[in-house]
């Protein structure tokens, strides 16, 4: 069965550190990919998506995705977080049984002033 | 631009009762979704609308009913609320029938069932 999972639950980083968020896929064929941010209080938003092609995918608000297909991940980076980032993102699949999103749990980013 | 506007934003419900979720957006989309979000469990599909006049189960459909009333607007109905249903609801609504994976959220339902 098609699946992602998101490791880490919640994750910390000082304002102006690196960020790395990971994501690892469970998928037959070539997977469509995404990622969305859910600030408090608020519905969610896409940040990138990756359908084929370069396996970089640069997405809105400094982000960006690399695709390794080898790794079966789809981990989603920004080099340098603002404390507006502090929210909850998510890692999608799309089904290709259902053609709906099988979303992961969800990672918390916390960032330190 | 509103996008996808949902009603009511908090509601707290006895065991038993029902209540009807609202959902309408404006940006012409065919298909519609409710999915509701637990902690640890991210996004779960309730229900959903590819195109007006039709609607299907998603991952977790039992103790709702849904109704897609026009294009614009999908609602989701609790007949008898369960604790269990205790959820942040959300409405989304896509153009493709999801085919691009690119969905419009609402601000979600947070819901109490006591």
């Amino acid at each position: 069965a098609q699946s992602v999972t998101q490791p880490d639950i919640h994750i910390t980083v000082s304002e102006g550190a690196s960020l790395e968020l990971r994501c690892n896929y469970s998928y037959g064929a070539t997977p469509y990919l995404f990622w969305y941010v859910q600030s408090p209080g608020q519905g969610l938003q896409l940040l990138l998506k990756y359908f084929s092609g370069d396996t970089l995918v640069q997405g809105i608000k400094g982000f960006e995705a690399e695709f390794k297909r080898s790794q079966s991940s789809f981990n989603l980076r920004k080099p340098s977080v603002h404390w507006s980032d502090a929210a909850e993102y998510f890692c999608a699949v799309l089904s290709s049984n259902t053609g709906k999103l099988i979303f992961g749990q969800g990672t918390t980013l916390q960032v330190k002033p | 631009n509103a996008g996808v506007t949902q009603t009511p934003k908090f509601q707290v419900l006895k065991t038993g009762q029902s209540m009807t979720l609202q959902c309408a957006q404006d940006m012409n989309h065919n298909s519609m979704y409710w999915y509701r979000q637990d902690p640890g469990m991210g996004l779960r599909l309730i229900y959903y609308s590819a195109s007006e006049g039709t609607t299907d189960k998603g991952e977790v459909p039992n103790g709702y009913n849904v109704s897609r009333l026009n294009k614009r607007e999908f609602s989701l109905r609790l007949e008898s609320a369960a604790p269990s249903q205790t959820s942040v609801y959300f409405c989304a609504s896509s153009e493709n029938r999801g085919r691009t994976g690119e969905l419009f959220f609402g601000e979600g339902s947070r819901l109490t069932v006591l």
